[in-house]
């Protein structure tokens, strides 16, 4: 079945740094990939869709500039957190289906913890 | 605007049918899906049923679709501890991106 890989699984960095978190398709190609923030006990929010070749597109209310994503090829995005702040802890969770497949499932990662100090 | 909304909470006996429930309000989704989320891990796709189906059955796993109610639901049978987890219903919205809007969650607590 299609994987995606998410990594790192959990990072603890001091509020002012930025953070990049990895998402992979391992076994399908992908020109969409979805990135999700999840706070505790609640459900997944859609924070934007990257696109591979272009800009991503972002939901209302979140910040392009502070969360940087970048879709370089067909299996890789990542997200970055510019200068991070505690409020930006959060699970941060990726997702991907295959392209070549119509109306295929999304398949997620097993997601980041980020813990800013 | 779309909303998808579920029980937050379900404790069964092992061994006891699940039965997990789940609204809907996009008329046009073509998919739904539940997912399933154990603590710290990411979500895992349980089952997904066309809009144009009424029933789909995987194992253990049954979807009902009553899509003239948009009620949505996801019976496991034979509840193992296992299966505790939270478990998420979503929507496909329509515009062919793929993209999911999410139910709270309802928390599955399986007890002996």
């Amino acid at each position: 079945g299609a994987v995606v890989s998410q990594h790192p699984s959990r990072v603890i960095c001091k509020s002012g740094t930025s953070v990049k978190i990895e998402c992979r398709s391992l076994d399908f190609q992908a020109t969409t990939m979805f990135w999700y923030r999840q706070f505790p006990k609640q459900s997944l929010m859609l924070m934007a869709t990257s696109n591979e070749g272009s800009k991503a597109t972002y939901e209302q209310g979140v910040e392009k500039d502070k969360f940087l994503i970048n879709h370089a090829s067909l299996t890789l995005s990542t997200l970055t957190v510019t200068s991070a702040h505690p409020e930006d802890s959060s699970f941060y969770i990726c997702s991907a289906s295959p392209s070549d497949i119509h109306n295929s499932p999304l398949h997620f990662g097993n997601g980041t913890r980020l813990t800013v100090t | 605007g779309e909303d998808v909304e579920q029980s937050l909470f379900l404790s069964v006996r092992e061994g006891d049918s699940s039965v997990i429930n789940c609204t809907y309000t996009d008329s046009s989704s073509t998919y739904l899906y539940w997912y399933k989320q154990e603590p710290g891990a990411g979500l895992q796709l349980l089952t997904y049923i066309f809009s144009n189906m009424d029933m789909k059955q995987d194992q253990r796993l049954t979807v009902l679709l009553n899509k003239k109610d948009k009620h949505l639901s996801l019976r496991i049978a034979d509840t193992q501890t296992g299966d505790s987890a939270i478990y998420f219903c979503a929507e496909s919205l329509s515009g062919g991106y793929n993209k999911l809007i999410f139910g709270a969650g309802t928390r599955l607590a399986v007890h002996p």
